[in-house]
């Protein structure tokens, strides 16, 4: 089944313990990103991928680090989370195909909490 | 990049037709109209993509005038659940490498 997951779903940490939520695709996407949505605030792009090796800063990248070293895998790192990243997390992906932005197929969300 | 400006929030009822309409006055000449559909605590959905005029699928149709400063997406005959956030995104990977911006999006609520 083409999907987009995310792990851990839920999370649940305290400031400036560092963690990683991982985000992984079957479906042979070039392209990756991540957004984060808050109340009132819809979705805002953290990070995003055009490639293996290649990442780029989207509007709210403060905080945050990913790396890109597998096609399928694009881990989201926060080395010393806030509580101001509390937030519902999501990964998508997308073929880039054409001239159109693409479907991108998000995965099930990652809802973090920093005490 | 597109910034995309929608109603914050609409109310309709089942059986009824319903039409969000986007506005985007700064659409370049290759950018692409998606909708997404997302459900609470769910990833966003894809509904439907169009560049120009009208596209129907089963789903949903996009309307789309002349001057693509705005797009319409139109949803008929809505049950309930199509209570939802939808969301109105517009680029296309060669303006703006892989930057995306979503709106805010309208949250529809359809009352039985």
């Amino acid at each position: 089944e083409a999907q987009v997951t995310q792990n851990p779903r839920y999370l649940i940490t305290v400031t400036g313990k560092k963690l990683t939520v991982t985000c992984s695709q079957n479906m042979n996407h070039e392209y990756m990103s991540w957004y984060r949505q808050d109340p009132g605030l819809g979705l805002r792009q953290i990070y995003y991928s055009m490639n293996v090796e290649v990442t780029d800063k989207g509007d709210v990248p403060e905080g945050y680090k990913v790396s890109r070293k597998e096609k399928r895998n694009f881990p989201l790192i926060l080395e010393s989370p806030s509580p101001n990243q509390t937030s519902l997390y999501f990964c998508a992906s997308s073929l880039l195909a054409g001239a159109s932005t693409d479907t991108q197929y998000f995965g099930p969300g990652t809802r973090l909490t920093v005490l | 990049l597109a910034k995309t400006t929608q109603p914050i929030s609409m109310d309709s009822y089942e059986g009824q037709e319903v039409n969000i309409t986007c506005s985007h006055n700064n659409i370049a000449t290759n950018d692409y109209i998606t909708w997404y559909q997302q459900f609470p605590s769910q990833g966003p959905r894809f509904i439907i993509q169009g560049y120009k005029t009208k596209v129907t699928n089963e789903v949903a149709s996009l309307f789309i005038p002349a001057d693509r400063k705005s797009s319409t997406l139109s949803l008929p005959r809505v049950s309930l659940s199509d209570t939802a956030v939808y969301y109105c995104l517009v680029g296309a990977w060669y303006n703006q490498g892989g930057k995306l911006i979503f709106g805010q999006g309208t949250e529809l609520s359809v009352k039985p």
